[in-house]
């Protein structure tokens, strides 16, 4: 069990908008940074999203991060087939001391 | 550009230990930590750990602890990762990623993995 809580998957169609949920506690999501991560097919993680809503150079802006108490949301628009992959929300455990993951949310284009 | 470059494929037998290499370039390998998170077939994201380069302190995964080393050599801008007494569920995709960091105007610091290795498969089998 994650100590960060994803849906386990989301599908949407091409051009379409989609949001991916990541649930938290006090202890990290509540008052610390989230960062969001792609992982595409068969490859490493890439970091999407860091400090809540901030994009890495060269991620587009269809890519957006928002935070609200202990949840955290990612965003994605205009869908593309090439956005298929699983995301991970991240962020530190201040009570746990340790770093933690969400368990992951496959997208789906349809 | 910065990069980290991780050692090829392991397989082991169970009992046995593992060491992971990651090599860094493209930036002062002194000023960012190192973070190990590995994924098991068909599983999520693990953090295992992380090493301050600066000054080698470390913070482990505590269902890892006693069974994991990680260390870096500053000469050859290297991290590494070692687990003991494999099983077989450590089989998994062990990766390196840079530990990026700022500072909250209310104090501490914050972090994320900004720059990720391609990993590195370590096979535990009898």
């Amino acid at each position: 069990q994650s100590v960060l809580t994803q849906p386990p998957s989301v599908s949407a169609a091409p051009g379409q908008k989609v949001t991916i949920s990541c649930s938290g506690s006090s202890s990290n999501i509540g008052n610390n940074y989230v960062s969001w991560y792609q992982q595409l097919p068969g490859t490493a993680p890439k970091l999407l999203i860091y400090e809540n809503n901030k994009r890495p150079s060269g991620i587009p802006d269809r890519f957006s991060g928002s935070k609200s108490g202990t949840s955290a949301t990612l965003g994605i628009t205009g869908l593309q087939t090439g956005d298929e992959a699983d995301y991970y929300c991240g962020t530190w455990d201040s009570s746990l001391s340790v770093w933690v993951f969400g368990g992951g949310t496959k997208l789906t284009v349809l | 550009q910065v990069q980290l470059v991780q050692s090829g494929a392991e397989v082991k037998k169970p009992g046995a230990s593992v060491k992971v290499s990651c090599k860094a370039s493209g930036y002062t390998f002194t000023s960012y930590g190192i973070s190990w998170v590995r994924q098991a077939p068909g599983q999520g994201l693990e953090w295992m750990g992380w090493i301050s380069a600066y000054n080698g302190n470390t913070n482990y995964a505590q269902k890892l602890q006693g069974r994991v080393t990680m260390t870096t050599d500053t000469s050859t801008s290297t991290a590494y990762m070692e687990l003991r007494s494999l099983r077989s569920d450590d089989t998994a995709v062990y990766y390196c990623a840079r530990r990026g960091e700022g500072y909250y105007a209310s104090g501490g610091y914050y972090y994320y993995m900004d720059v990720w290795g391609k990993g590195t498969t370590v096979t535990v089998s009898s």
